[in-house]
């Protein structure tokens, strides 16, 4: 049983384009995260749910919105896609101090 | 502002080689510190470090925290091909769980 998993691992679209990305972690963590990586690796924090709450929102176009349903499931939804959206969205659950489990990543090219 | 470095960006070595990666911080409220392996896919948990002086230690990998120096250091010895990879650290800057991650140090080990 895959811990933390999310749809869909790749992802080819034009600009302009709106996405989904789907996200289920089996742990039973409270926090839940997203995070985008860049062609350099560089792991940047985009969102962060605890039990459903947004708690965490870092500085990321308003087309990209996140939704959390339960506290097993965070969704990211991106509108009007644009070229530099291009990247590894990682999304990842946490117990609080025991430290971030990641999913296996969605890839993310934007044409 | 919150900040995660890590030295040196890249290293190549050789098989048997021992190496030591290195990550600083400047953060407000340091809670933990972590350490992740990144191959192809997700980042792997490889660390936690939350106290000073104490190692951490899995076969060929050791890691100690020095929250004197506000750094810590990661260990490889007797590498091996398999060792190649991405190692990121990320630290928590305000008991918020917001980890932040450093740039990483992107580890060659050539047969």
């Amino acid at each position: 049983d895959t811990a933390v998993s999310q749809t869909p691992k790749y992802l080819v679209t034009q600009m302009g384009n709106d996405k989904s990305i789907k996200c289920e972690q089996n742990l039973g963590h409270d926090t839940m995260y997203w995070y985008k990586q860049d062609s350099k690796k560089f792991l940047k924090i985009m969102f962060s749910y605890n039990n459903k709450e947004l708690i965490i929102n870092e500085t990321v176009p308003n087309r990209f919105s996140p939704k959390s349903p339960d506290k097993a499931h965070l969704n990211l939804h991106i509108n009007s896609l644009e070229l530099g959206d291009s990247a590894v969205y990682f999304c990842a659950s946490s117990p609080g101090a025991g430290g971030i489990y990641f999913g296996e990543g969605s890839w993310l090219t934007v044409v | 502002e919150d900040k995660v470095v890590q030295s040196p960006l890249s290293l190549v070595v050789h098989e048997g080689d021992t190496v030591t990666l290195n990550c600083s911080y400047e953060v407000t409220n340091f809670r933990s510190l972590l350490w992740y392996k990144q191959e192809k896919k997700a980042p792997t948990f490889l660390f936690m470090l939350t106290s000073s002086g104490i190692e951490k230690k899995s076969g060929r990998l050791s890691s100690i925290l020095d929250k004197k120096e506000l750094s810590s250091i990661l260990n490889i010895t007797a590498t091996q091909t398999g060792d190649s990879a991405i190692y990121l650290c990320a630290v928590d800057p305000s008991g918020t769980y917001k980890y932040i991650f450093g740039t990483g140090t992107r580890l060659k080990v050539l047969a």
